[in-house]
């Protein structure tokens, strides 16, 4: 699976829109992009994810550049509650399908 | 009420003494996962299962020991041969390999 490449930490302002970016240049065609987030001492739980298109559930926008190599997930009106370490990881349906590698992530926080 | 449940939250073992922990899932998925992390680190995989009676070493393997002989239960066992075990342990669980996946709770393993 390609490996990806986050800022280790960013800030938001409460209410505002958190825009977290992830690199994933060596994306294969099969690989899919997904969100995950980790709430101090919890396990991660998936918020999104997507191939080439865009997409948006009720927790957050997952955006995909054309050309692949990179993704932004959008979370529209943060709140404290989101404050939280960030996943980005790419996986495939392939013999590696299983070895998803999940890196330090970017440790948002929303501040007041 | 559908979930991944680990067991014990908190576990205290001696130097040299093996330990199982357990997780259990009864969402019906086939593949099961279990990472290793550490203080302000991300999730590293140790083994992870496609399917009952078959599991593959991730990238952490060493010193620990797996069996998949339910599609609920995918135990871990930490040997006295793991040099540095006490971590935080995630189980996790997906439909197949290539969807997401949901984590438990988590177990904090502290060898002394």
């Amino acid at each position: 699976d390609a490996k990806t490449t986050q800022p280790p930490s960013m800030d938001c302002a409460e209410g505002r829109a958190a825009n977290l970016p992830c690199n994933h240049s060596t994306i294969s065609g099969n690989e899919y992009v997904y969100w995950y987030r980790q709430i101090h001492s919890q396990g991660p739980q998936y918020i999104i994810h997507g191939l080439k298109n865009n997409e948006t559930n009720e927790m957050a926008s997952l955006i995909i550049t054309e050309d692949r190599k990179s993704s932004t997930l959008i979370l529209p009106h943060a709140t404290l509650r989101d404050t939280a370490v960030y996943y980005c990881i790419v996986k495939g349906a392939n013999t590696n399908a299983g070895k998803s590698t999940f890196g330090d992530g970017t440790t948002l926080t929303v501040k007041p | 009420d559908g979930g991944i449940t680990q067991s014990p939250k908190y576990l205290f073992r001696k130097e040299g003494q093996n330990v199982t922990l357990s997780c259990e899932q009864n969402l019906n998925h086939d593949a099961m996962y279990w990472y290793r992390q550490d203080p302000g680190q991300g999730l590293r995989l140790i083994y992870y299962s496609q399917i009952v009676n078959d599991f593959q070493k991730g990238d952490i393997a060493e010193g620990y020991s797996v069996s998949r002989e339910k599609k609920e239960s995918f135990p871990l066992t930490v040997t006295s041969a793991q040099k540095n075990p006490t971590a935080f342990y995630l189980c996790a669980s997906s439909a197949t390999l290539t969807y997401e996946q949901y984590f438990g709770p988590g177990t904090r393993l502290t060898v002394t």
